[in-house]
């Protein structure tokens, strides 16, 4: 099986513009969390979802939203982009066996 | 409040070195699981292995190993004879137990670890 795929892989942005990354989870893999990873730092939770429902959400401005897709891919829309915003944004899907989270390659947005 | 705390920001060794990595964590629950993950250059998280909190057995895989100590609320990890490949950040993360399916991480800052040939 693929693992989880995130695109696309590097985004070059401007203040005030607005980005949506996406992500296709494991196949069978229904739920998917994304991550906000600033350099040096370890990664931040912004959501969960499961089957189209949003389960958790992080410590973020509104100005973060997601939504996942009945095939289980997802989508994270970021409004009104920061600089502070420049980050890696990881997802993972979520094993159905177990709590353990296998995560994607990662897109790298850079806001100027 | 949920928090994983790796006080070794950096940790440099020589080629066949054994070395630990160090992660304490808090939660108010009785519940709860870790996880090691590995974070190469590339950025990819590769998943190294999860505890319950149940379960404090050691665990050994090839040149890994973990000791867990609820009485002292570690997790630390053991990395025998280390490789240059061994060359990553390493997370420790938290994931509290429950009911509505939402499992969020807690992860640590990281440890970067650089094995020199």
């Amino acid at each position: 099986d693929a693992g989880v795929t995130q695109s696309p892989t590097h985004l070059i942005k401007t203040r005030g513009q607005h980005v949506t990354l996406r992500c296709s989870p494991i196949s069978g893999h229904k739920s998917v969390s994304w991550y906000q990873q600033v350099l040096g730092q370890g990664p931040q939770f912004i959501f969960q979802y499961y089957e189209k429902e949003e389960r958790g959400r992080g410590n973020f401005p509104d100005r973060f939203s997601a939504r996942q897709f009945p095939n289980y891919s997802s989508e994270l829309n970021v409004n009104a982009l920061l600089l502070g915003d420049s980050a890696l944004y990881l997802c993972a899907a979520t094993s159905v066996y177990g709590n353990e989270q296998f995560f994607g390659p990662g897109t790298r947005l850079t806001v100027l | 409040a949920q928090k994983v705390t790796q006080a070794q920001t950096e940790i440099s060794v020589v080629e066949k070195e054994d070395v630990t990595l160090d992660c304490v964590y808090e939660t108010r629950d009785t519940t709860y699981y870790l996880f090691w993950y590995k974070q190469p250059p590339s950025g990819e998280l590769v998943f190294l292995i999860r505890r319950n909190s149940f379960d404090e057995q050691n665990e050994i895989s090839g040149r890994y190993s973990w000791n867990f100590q609820k009485s002292t609320s570690s997790f630390n990890f053991t990395i025998t004879a280390s490789q240059v490949v061994d060359s990553a950040v390493y997370f420790c993360a938290l994931s509290e137990g429950t009911t509505s399916g939402t499992y969020k991480y807690i992860f640590g800052t990281g440890t970067r670890l650089k094995v020199l040939a």
